[in-house]
């Protein structure tokens, strides 16, 4: 069964860092691209960022880019999103994806002071 | 970007109803484009991709048609568990974007 477990998320302040992991099991990790997609409260889905299998290709939204850092290690089965210069606006639910297919239950960043 | 748009954003129907939703992409996207479920504090479910694929494990009572710009979700006969909000998202190229949804509730 695909499993995808997301942590690291919680309450930061403006300006500040946090790095969330996803955690995937169930299927060949490294043949698959991966995403992040986050959802503010009570709003719709955004895409963020998504990588390659090999980590070749790598994309960000505009809302993100010069601030979050995308990465994955194969080897650990595991996708990574690094998170700086955090604003309130980046406050969301935010879900690793398997291409479209399968996601993750979303772990919560709160930017607040 | 390509921008995404969904009608209706809300739509109130009966259970037995046919719905109908309605993507349109501001430039062509051929057939890439997903159809997603979301319920209230769920992740979202993939219902259709490639336009018109059914998901493995998703009921024949939906369905997907449409290429190019313009898309269509079809639920043939509304259930109860389909209450729920309906996003379209195109991943022709990046950046991806997802329509703004359409949430469904029980008239």
């Amino acid at each position: 069964e695909v499993q995808l477990v997301e942590s690291g998320g919680g309450l930061v302040k403006p300006g500040g860092s946090l790095r969330l992991s996803c955690a995937a099991s169930g299927f060949t990790f490294s043949s698959y691209s991966m995403n992040w997609v986050r959802q503010a409260p009570g709003k719709g889905l955004e895409w963020v960022s998504s990588i390659s299998s090999s980590s070749s290709y790598i994309y960000y939204a505009d809302s993100v880019k010069g601030r979050f850092t995308i990465s994955r290690d194969n080897a650990k089965n595991s996708l990574y999103l690094q998170m700086n210069s955090l604003r309130a606006e980046d406050t969301a639910v935010y879900y690793c994806a398997r291409e479209s297919t399968a996601w993750g239950q979303g772990t919560l960043v709160t930017v607040s002071s | 970007a390509i921008q995404m748009t969904q009608s209706p954003s809300s739509l109130s129907a009966s259970v037995g109803d046919r719905v109908t939703i309605t993507c349109r992409a501001s430039q062509g996207i051929r057939n890439d484009l997903g159809w997603y479920q979301q319920k209230p504090g769920k992740a979202p479910k993939l219902l259709i991709y490639a336009a018109s694929s059914l998901q493995s494990g998703v009921p024949s009572r939906f369905s997907g048609s449409g290429s190019g710009t313009d898309f269509t979700l079809t639920i043939s006969s509304l259930q109860p568990e389909d209450f729920a909000t309906y996003y379209c998202l195109q991943d022709y190229n990046y950046p991806f974007t997802f329509g703004p949804g359409t949430k469904v509730d029980i008239k």
